[in-house]
């Protein structure tokens, strides 16, 4: 069965301080992974997508990396602000799936907090 | 301009009642989502509707169906709602099905009681 483990579930750090949120999955064959950024109240809003030969994606303050070998990719946030809090949610594409309804799987998202 | 909208952003209803929520997007995209987060804040795919095929999460149960009038709207029928149905219903969209950046709305916060 697919499935896609965040940790940790819940982070508090200051701000201005850097952090890493962990995405391991076993989804297979896999053809992408995508993370995801989710404001208290919004909708989930893309932040990188990752194909198979993609280690490191950047966007702004906010680098991917995956390592498809071990199944993991991680997403790390640089020089933290007080609207980088949010959850962050890992998905996971199957390769071919047809995509649709059980094309993608989800992580259940990492709690992050900034504080002042 | 918004992507994908839905309304109503809240709604409060009772037990039995029947209610939709609507969906549309400007995007221009062929596949369009609807999926439900708990409030354990799991986001689950219900249903993803692609060029008049329409897949089912098995796992939905079959008082919720979507209506796709046209391309650009896909909207969410709930039938003799239930306590448990009390969750936030995305609406989201793709370019094309499964592959690539999938745009979600801003929510609808459905509450039984």
């Amino acid at each position: 069965k697919n499935q896609v483990e965040q940790s940790p579930q819940s982070l508090i750090i200051l701000e201005g301080k850097n952090c890493t949120l962990q995405c391991n999955y076993t989804v297979s064959p896999f053809s992408n992974l995508r993370w995801y950024k989710q404001d208290t109240g919004r909708g989930p809003v893309s932040l990188t997508i990752m194909t198979f030969s993609e280690n490191t994606k950047s966007n702004g303050r906010y680098t991917a990396t995956l390592d498809a070998d071990t199944k993991q990719s991680s997403l790390h946030i640089t020089a933290s602000q007080l609207s980088d809090s949010a959850s962050y949610i890992c998905v996971v594409s199957e390769y071919n799936s047809g995509g649709g309804a059980d094309g993608l799987t989800f992580g259940k998202g990492t709690h992050l907090i900034i504080q002042p | 301009d918004t992507a994908v909208s839905q309304t109503p952003k809240y709604l409060v209803t009772q037990m039995g009642n029947d209610k939709s929520i609507k969906c549309e997007q400007n995007l221009g995209h062929d596949t369009m989502y609807w999926y439900k987060q708990d409030s354990k804040k799991f986001l689950k795919i219900m249903f993803s509707y692609n060029n008049k095929e329409l897949i089912i999460n098995e796992t939905v149960p079959n008082r919720f169906s979507p209506k796709s009038p046209d391309k650009a709207h896909l909207n969410l029928h709930i039938n003799s709602l239930e306590l448990g149905d009390s969750a936030v219903y995305f609406c989201a969209s793709s370019q094309i099905l499964g592959e690539n950046t999938i745009y979600f709305g801003e929510g609808s916060w459905l509450t039984v009681v």
